[in-house]
């Protein structure tokens, strides 16, 4: 069965740390995504991936980075965590790379991320 | 540009009852995907049907229907004889051909005993 993993379900960090939020999916996935979910709002597109090293810009970009060194892994990372970055974030991925590919995603459980 | 409404941000109903999520989206494309997903209190969102621009038939699965509509741009949500374990927060999403996924701002279904 179809699993992606995120490291944390919860994490709590303070004003100015970096911060990695791990994502791994086990499906050898190409297109994999970082997500924020705020009340209100709903999910809004950090990040996206398609290959190895390969990454677009989302909706909301500013103030993360991601890492993609090898194909199951995606991490999602804060340089310089700040308060208005406390939000749910959610990891997903599908199965049809080299762009976006209009099949259904697989996502985590989420990580509720707050900063103090 | 694209554009996902789910205007009911909340709907509370007791058991048994049928309840019907809303969906209106906003496109100028002529191919174009239609999601549903379910997110319980766990956290993690759930695939539940997908739909091509072009197919406009209406789907039923067990408790679950949907019905796409494409001259009034909508694709809502019917649960018949609701379940506590439907209690969740249900998303609408809309995706042009190559585009990223958009999402609507969720519904908050609650479904009491």
């Amino acid at each position: 069965d179809v699993k992606v993993t995120q490291s944390s379900r919860y994490l709590v960090k303070r004003t100015g740390e970096k911060v990695f939020l791990e994502c791994v999916q086990d499906m050898d996935h190409e297109n994999m995504f970082w997500y924020r979910q705020d009340p209100g709002l709903g999910l809004r597109l950090i990040y996206f991936s398609y290959d190895v090293k390969m990454k677009e810009k989302g909706d909301i970009p500013e103030g993360y980075s991601v890492s993609r060194e090898k194909k199951e892994r995606f991490s999602l990372i804060l340089e310089s965590a700040s308060t208005n970055q406390t939000s749910m974030y959610l990891c997903a991925s599908d199965p049809v790379g080299r762009g976006y590919s209009n099949q259904p995603q697989h996502f985590g459980d989420g990580t509720r991320l707050s900063i103090l | 540009a694209q554009k996902v409404t789910q205007a009911q941000t909340e709907i509370s109903v007791v058991e048994k009852e049928d309840v019907t999520l809303d969906c209106v989206y906003e496109t100028r494309d002529t191919t174009y995907y239609l999601f549903w997903y379910k997110q319980p209190p766990s956290g993690e969102l759930v695939f539940l049907i997908r739909r091509n621009s072009f197919d406009e038939q209406n789907e039923i699965s067990g408790r679950y229907s949907w019905n796409f509509q494409k001259s009034t741009s909508s694709f809502n949500f019917t649960i018949t004889a609701s379940q506590v374990v439907d209690s969740a927060v249900y998303f609408c999403a809309l995706s042009e051909a190559g585009t990223a996924l958009i999402f609507g701002k969720g519904t908050t279904l609650s479904v009491s005993s």
